[in-house]
């Protein structure tokens, strides 16, 4: 596609549920990153994919969050026993080359995530 | 401190002023540098990417650089009300090897007509 892609746009999850959020980078580009944006905040790095090795998750809040690129294109983000602190969007930006050439991020549009 | 310090605003300026967005980083030997506009429930925008000491112009935007200072700024020339909007600096630290952003706060822009 033409720009990064992420579904939901918005979800609603009771404390607790799991949730799973996708992102679909532009395609060919081997860097894909997530980033949790709070209200009012910028946002802030969760994990790092180059293809599909997932070399930095130095940001993830806690071990309930995971996220996987197995063929190194589509990336999920998902969240388990989902808490209220949870709530925020969620950025999935891509590049097009390896993390060291300092190639600009391009941004999805994001998910919208609100725990009850 | 935090790594990276914008104003959050909000800065109002006349429609056609100059508005003039700053920022601040903590790593000195950071190595790109990028402003990327927000508006209101969208996803950031790139506008501007830097990466060596000076000024860079594309259009009504210039940024400028001073890595000794640690300081990067936005110029927005002849501003519009369809620049109001949130800008955030981001700036990709040079202890990264994994290019991942450290983003400011963001600065909340408001051009009145």
């Amino acid at each position: 596609g033409a720009g990064v892609s992420q579904s939901p746009r918005y979800k609603v999850a009771k404390r607790g549920q799991d949730v799973a959020l996708r992102c679909d980078p532009i395609s060919g580009h081997v860097s894909l990153f997530w980033y949790q944006q709070a209200l009012g905040q910028g946002p802030e790095f969760l994990t790092y994919f180059q293809n599909e090795a997932q070399l930095d998750k130095s940001g993830l809040p806690s071990d309930r969050f995971f996220a996987e690129r197995p063929e190194g294109s589509v990336s999920t983000l998902k969240i388990q026993r989902t808490q209220q602190e949870d709530s925020a969007v969620y950025l999935c930006a891509s590049s097009l080359l390896t993390a060291g050439s300092n190639q600009p991020q391009h941004f999805g549009d994001g998910t919208r995530l609100s725990i009850l | 401190q935090k790594e990276v310090e914008q104003n959050s605003g909000p800065l109002s300026v006349p429609e056609g002023a100059i508005a003039s967005l700053n920022c601040t980083y903590s790593d000195r030997v950071s190595q790109s540098f990028f402003w990327y506009r927000q508006y209101s429930g969208k996803s950031p925008e790139l506008i501007m990417s830097i990466y060596s000491n000076g000024d860079k112009e594309d259009g009504r935007f210039t940024a400028q650089l001073n890595k000794a200072s640690q300081y990067v700024s936005l110029l927005i020339r002849d501003s519009q009300p369809s620049d109001s909007a949130t800008y955030l600096c981001a700036v990709n630290m040079g202890s990264s090897n994994t290019g991942k952003l450290i983003f400011g706060q963001g600065t909340t822009l408001q051009v009145k007509p």
